[in-house]
């Protein structure tokens, strides 16, 4: 079974358009991540999530709003996408305490804006 | 969290051990140094993390240096599938803090 996953694994939009992208852990992790990497294949945290509670936000546009319905889940939807915003999205599992730095990564979701 | 300085790009002849340095010279007492890869187009992942000793698992070996401002992550029989970028990364152990990924080392495995 896939411990983390994303879904749709490649988006592909139009400028203005809204989005999102789901992931899910089934780890029995209680912290979920979103990062996003940039065509320069650098690699940045966006949002952090603890038991469904934001704990992270690293200036990211308010046209992001990660969701977390319950602690297995963390969706982020886009509004108004610009071109700016293509890149591949990964979302990544730990737990709080413990091991925090080991993160678990999804496979990544392509968004391509146009 | 501390600053990480690794070579841009290195290359390893498969079966050879690959060993992938890294500075972290202003590394503080409590934090612990992780290594992670991203092989192309997939999630990184993790490999290994230690605080002072020299740590050993199934994907590699990470030896500490004493004064713990350096790092070297071994992976002792590479193969092909080893090629990717290495990622070495100082943080704290607990809490929900991101990791802050630099710009790693590709390492090239060579048939």
């Amino acid at each position: 079974d896939t411990a983390v996953s994303q879904t749709p694994k490649y988006l592909v939009t139009q400028m203005g358009n809204d989005k999102s992208i789901k992931c899910e852990q089934n780890l029995g992790h209680d912290t979920m991540y979103w990062y996003k990497q940039d065509s320069k294949k650098f690699l940045k945290i966006m949002f952090s999530y603890n038991n469904k509670e934001l704990i992270i936000n690293e200036t990211v546009p308010n046209r992001f709003s990660p969701k977390s319905p319950d602690k297995a889940h963390l969706n982020l939807h886009i509004n108004s996408l610009e071109l700016g915003d293509s890149a591949v999205y990964f979302c990544a599992s730990s737990n709080y305490g413990g091991l925090a730095g080991e993160q678990f990564f999804g496979p990544g979701t392509r968004l391509t804006v146009l | 969290d501390a600053k990480t300085t690794q070579p841009t790009s290195m290359d390893c002849a498969e079966g050879r051990a690959a060993n992938l340095p890294c500075n972290h010279s202003t590394i503080s007492g409590n934090e612990y140094v992780y290594w992670y890869r991203q092989i192309h187009s997939q999630g990184p992942q993790y490999i290994i993390h230690g605080l002072k000793n020299n740590e050993t698992n199934e994907m590699a070996s990470l030896i500490i240096t004493e004064d713990r401002k350096s790092s070297t992550l071994i992976l002792p029989h590479a193969t092909l599938r080893d090629t990717a970028v290495y990622y070495c990364i100082v943080r704290g152990q607990t809490g929900a803090n991101n990791l802050f990924f630099g710009t790693g080392t590709r390492l090239t495995v060579i048939p």
